[in-house]
């Protein structure tokens, strides 16, 4: 069975300086790998996936997550966060093989400082 | 292109009361269709997911139904609502012919149940 962990509820980061929100999975296949983002009261918005290829995929808005399978880990990244950029995030993941549903981890909310 | 639209934004009813949230796509067919469950802002959770007309997929026992009667059209009901049926619903679709795409999020419907 798939499951993702987001072991971090909330990240705070200062403006200009750079963000990562940890993402770590678990399937018994291959893996599709996503992240989402969502602004209060709102559905969720995509950023990116990984399906395969390059391990370093860029997104919406200067994100990118780095795939790496012996750690079998998803992290989003920022070289350099803006106020704006302050929501909640959700990693998630998919078995490859015709599986249909998509799993969420329970979300990390980052915050932004000015 | 492609939208989705779910409906009510927000909802009150009464614990025991019966509940209908619906969704449409437009623009795409045979689409897969979702819903999930956040409560208290958090932890987004698969509640049913519908890969055809009539084909519907539970992952987790509860108080809740969901039924595809067109192509397009997907309707989260419950008989009796309970207090914990309270969160945000959100309704998503993603192309049927492939298990690589991400999912495109409805803009939620806010339900209290008091």
């Amino acid at each position: 069975a798939q499951s993702v962990a987001q072991p971090e509820d909330q990240v705070n980061v200062a403006e200009g300086n750079p963000l990562t929100v940890k993402c770590t999975y678990s399937v018994s296949g291959n893996p599709y790998l996503f992240w989402y983002v969502q602004y209060p009261n709102r559905g969720l918005q995509f950023l990116l996936k990984y399906i395969t290829g390059d391990n370093l995929v860029k997104g919406s808005y200067g994100f990118e997550a780095e795939f790496n399978k012996s750690q079998t880990s998803f992290h989003l990244k920022k070289p350099s966060a803006l106020v704006s950029d302050s929501a909640l995030y959700f990693c998630a993941v998919r078995e490859g093989s015709g599986a249909n549903n998509l799993f969420f981890g329970t979300g990390t909310r980052l915050t932004v400082i000015p | 292109s492609q939208t989705i639209h779910q409906w009510p934004a927000t909802l009150v009813q009464p614990v025991g009361s019966p509940l209908s949230l619906e969704c449409t796509v437009e623009g795409t067919s045979n689409p897969n269709l979702y819903w999930y469950r956040q409560a208290a802002g958090r932890g987004l959770q698969l509640l049913f997911y519908s890969v055809g007309i009539g084909q519907i997929s539970s992952e987790v026992p509860q108080n809740l139904s969901a039924s595809r009667p067109q192509d397009r059209q997907f309707i989260l009901s419950s008989k009796k609502l309970l207090l914990s049926d309270s969160g945000f619903y959100l309704c998503a679709w993603s192309p049927g012919t492939a298990t690589n795409e991400k999912l495109f999020f409805g803009s939620g419907t806010q339900l209290s149940v008091l």
